[in-house]
């Protein structure tokens, strides 16, 4: 299957400082990609929807300039948690949507993120 | 309104024996998909299979099946000869068309766990 690589695993900061993570689709082109986040023994809740080009749609309650998301390329978007709090702390997935000639557009996820703010 | 449900929990299944895990959903939207991902203690979302909504018959991947009764709404993951590696929490989640923004949401999930 396709791979989509995310990057950190795991980040420990300081509370205020901003974290970027970056999600990549190593084999195929990602027009959109797609940000969650999960809480322990929760089920993933979709944060945004990034387009190469355009700006992110967020979904609704989410803080677009908490959330910063980029997406300059059609492999690579990044999200930016910035001035983060312990609240923020959580495990964060990227997702890249396959288009043709993979079929099905099915999402594939990369490995997550787990963030820890201090 | 809640558009993906899995009513179980958790589920246990002897080492070798087939399980069933639940799903429901709810659209309004003709042309949808339907997905099964597994999600084991690492963290990461393996993609198991894949239904779509105009596809004519079950979708299957080696041990993963996934029985599709559309005027039901369900889209049960079927896992047989389960294997101890096959413990993990599984969801299930849809993706809608224009109505849903194409979209994938997902369910709660179910935690199963295989017993030797």
């Amino acid at each position: 299957g396709a791979v989509v690589s995310q990057h950190p695993s795991w980040v420990i900061c300081k509370s205020g400082t901003s974290v970027k993570i970056e999600c990549r689709s190593l084999d195929f082109q990602a027009t959109t990609m797609f940000w969650y986040r999960q809480f322990p023994k929760q089920s993933l809740m979709l944060m945004a929807t990034s387009n190469e080009g355009s700006k992110a749609t967020y979904e609704q309650g989410v803080e677009k300039d908490k959330f910063l998301i980029n997406h300059a390329s059609l492999t690579l978007s990044t999200l930016t948690v910035t001035s983060a709090h312990p609240e923020d702390s959580s495990f964060y997935i990227c997702s890249a949507r396959a288009t043709q000639p993979l079929a099905k557009n099915i999402q594939y996820f990369g490995a997550g993120t787990r963030l820890s703010v201090l | 309104a809640q558009k993906i449900t899995q009513t179980q929990p958790g589920m246990f299944v002897q080492e070798k024996e087939a399980v069933t895990l639940d799903c429901t959903y709810d659209t309004s939207d003709p042309s949808y998909g339907l997905f099964w991902y597994k999600q084991p203690s690492s963290g990461e979302m393996i993609f198991l299979i894949y239904q779509g909504s105009y596809d004519q018959q079950n979708a299957t991947e080696g041990r993963y099946s996934l029985n599709f009764q559309k005027a039901r709404k369900s889209a049960n993951l079927v896992i047989s000869a389960s294997q101890l590696g096959d413990s993990a929490m599984y969801f299930c989640a849809m993706r809608e068309g224009d109505t849903g923004g194409f979209k994938t949401i997902f369910g709660a999930g179910t935690r199963l766990f295989v017993k030797a």
